[in-house]
């Protein structure tokens, strides 16, 4: 059965950081690419960034590009998402998924909020 | 980049109700779209996959069609476990964008 499990999330100010990790299991990681999606309260799915199976190709939302950074380590099966200078509207769960077709399988989410 | 739009918003129905939520794509993606259904506090979970096939486990009441710009999510009979938030996804390019969601209440 293919698991995803995120950690990481917390509270932050803005400006600050954030490292959030997804461990996956039960399917063959290094072959899947990965994403990462938000929800932000009161509002819909929001796509952040997703990465190739060889970590080679990174893609980013507008939003966070320059700020987040998406990697993975194929030989711990975990999937990164590095957050840097932390804005208000970055508050949200934070869903990894296995790519194909789109997201296919979603892990449980993981919250961030940015507050003073 | 390729905007999602839901119709509708919002709508009530009742336990057994056909119901119909429509997605349409502001420039063409084949068949590249998937729909999910995400219920409160819990992720969302993707119910049909290119459009129109249906992810293994998912119930048979669930169909998708569409081609291109315009899409269909039909649930056949809706049961009491169906109300939730549903949304369209497009990848057929980046940035993967979302419909802005379709909220499915009892009537």
């Amino acid at each position: 059965e293919v698991q995803l499990l995120e950690s990481g999330g917390g509270l932050v100010q803005p400006g600050g950081s954030l490292r959030l990790s997804c461990a996956a299991s039960g399917f063959t990681f290094s072959n899947n690419a990965m994403g990462w999606v938000r929800k932000a309260p009161g509002k819909g799915l929001e796509w952040v960034s997703n990465i190739i199976s060889s970590g080679g190709s990174t893609y980013y939302a507008d939003s966070v590009k320059g700020r987040f950074t998406i990697s993975r380590d194929n030989s711990k099966n975990t999937l990164y998402l590095q957050m840097n200078s932390l804005r208000d509207e970055d508050t949200a769960v934070y869903y990894c998924a296995n790519y194909g077709y789109g997201m296919a399988v979603w892990g449980q989410g993981t919250t961030v909020t940015v507050s003073s | 980049d390729i905007q999602m739009t839901q119709s509708p918003s919002s709508l009530s129905a009742s336990v057994g109700d056909r119901v119909t939520i429509t997605c349409r794509a502001s420039q063409g993606i084949r068949n590249d779209l998937g729909w999910y259904q995400q219920k409160p506090g819990k992720a969302p979970k993707r119910l049909i996959y290119a459009a129109s096939n249906l992810q293994s486990g998912v119930p048979s009441r669930f169909s998708g069609s569409g081609s291109g710009t315009e899409f269909t999510l039909t649930i056949s009979s809706l049961q009491p476990e169906d109300f939730a938030t549903y949304y369209c996804s497009q990848h057929n390019s980046y940035p993967l964008t979302f419909g802005g969601g379709t909220k499915v209440e009892i009537k």
